[in-house]
């Protein structure tokens, strides 16, 4: 079972529309908790990073929000645009005791916004 | 910002030979730089950490001896897929960070590879 669970898998919304992609994850403990946006064939670029005492943090028209005790998180996105059209990745990051890092990632949610 | 590249962005090889996938990053430097690898429709899977100076540290089920990886400074890192085969296509993807917990870890833009 993936460690960081995203849903929905896949979501259409008409341009101009808002939505909301969860992110549930089980790995602990957890240094910080990012959203990226990917669109196909390139690199993720982040969107929010929020640390574990941080419940809300916003850019532009993307407003992340985090639950750590029930380890939810969600990404709202407002007023969403032909470019949105993208997969978003829910990455939990974790520091060991040993000072090691290790990302976790989400299976992903590809959202197409049509026209 | 803080920008990581990776070269070549895509490239096709034949079965059998080698290549290398380099990731620099721009304008800071990097203890630590990540490979991974993406599939289609499929999230990343961290394949290594590529540590300067020393050895890189794989994941489990990535053969070493296949998936090279050289650290050689502070912003660069390479992973060379020897004796490629088709089923070494995918998308590899390096990312790194200026370091700190909270600090952004920034993506290369990716490097599609085709074995033939």
């Amino acid at each position: 079972k993936n460690q960081v669970e995203q849903s929905p898998q896949s979501l259409i919304i008409l341009e101009g529309k808002n939505c909301t992609l969860q992110c549930n994850y089980t790995v602990s403990p957890f240094s910080n908790l990012r959203w990226y946006k990917q669109d196909t064939g390139r690199g993720p670029v982040s969107l929010t990073i929020m640390t574990f005492s941080e419940n809300t943090k916003s850019n532009g028209r993307y407003t992340a929000t985090l639950d750590a005790d029930t380890k939810q998180s969600s990404l709202h996105i407002t007023a969403s645009q032909l470019s949105d059209s993208a997969s978003y990745i829910c990455v939990v990051r974790l520091i060991s005791n040993f000072g090691n890092e290790k990302l976790t990632f989400g299976t992903g949610t590809r959202l197409t916004i049509i026209p | 910002g803080a920008v990581v590249s990776q070269h070549p962005s895509w490239v096709i090889c034949k079965s059998g030979t080698s290549v290398k996938i380099e990731c620099r990053s721009l304008d800071f430097q990097a203890t630590t730089m990540f490979w991974y690898r993406q599939f289609p429709k499929q999230s990343l899977m961290l394949m290594a950490t590529s540590n300067e100076g020393s050895k890189a540290t794989y994941e489990q089920g990535v053969e070493k001896d296949k998936f090279l990886i050289n650290h050689a400074s502070l912003t660069l890192s390479t992973l060379t897929v020897t004796s490629a085969h088709p089923e070494d296509s995918s998308f590899y993807i390096c990312s790194a960070s200026p370091g700190g917990t909270g600090n952004t870890i920034y993506f290369g833009e990716g490097s599609w590879l085709t074995v033939v």
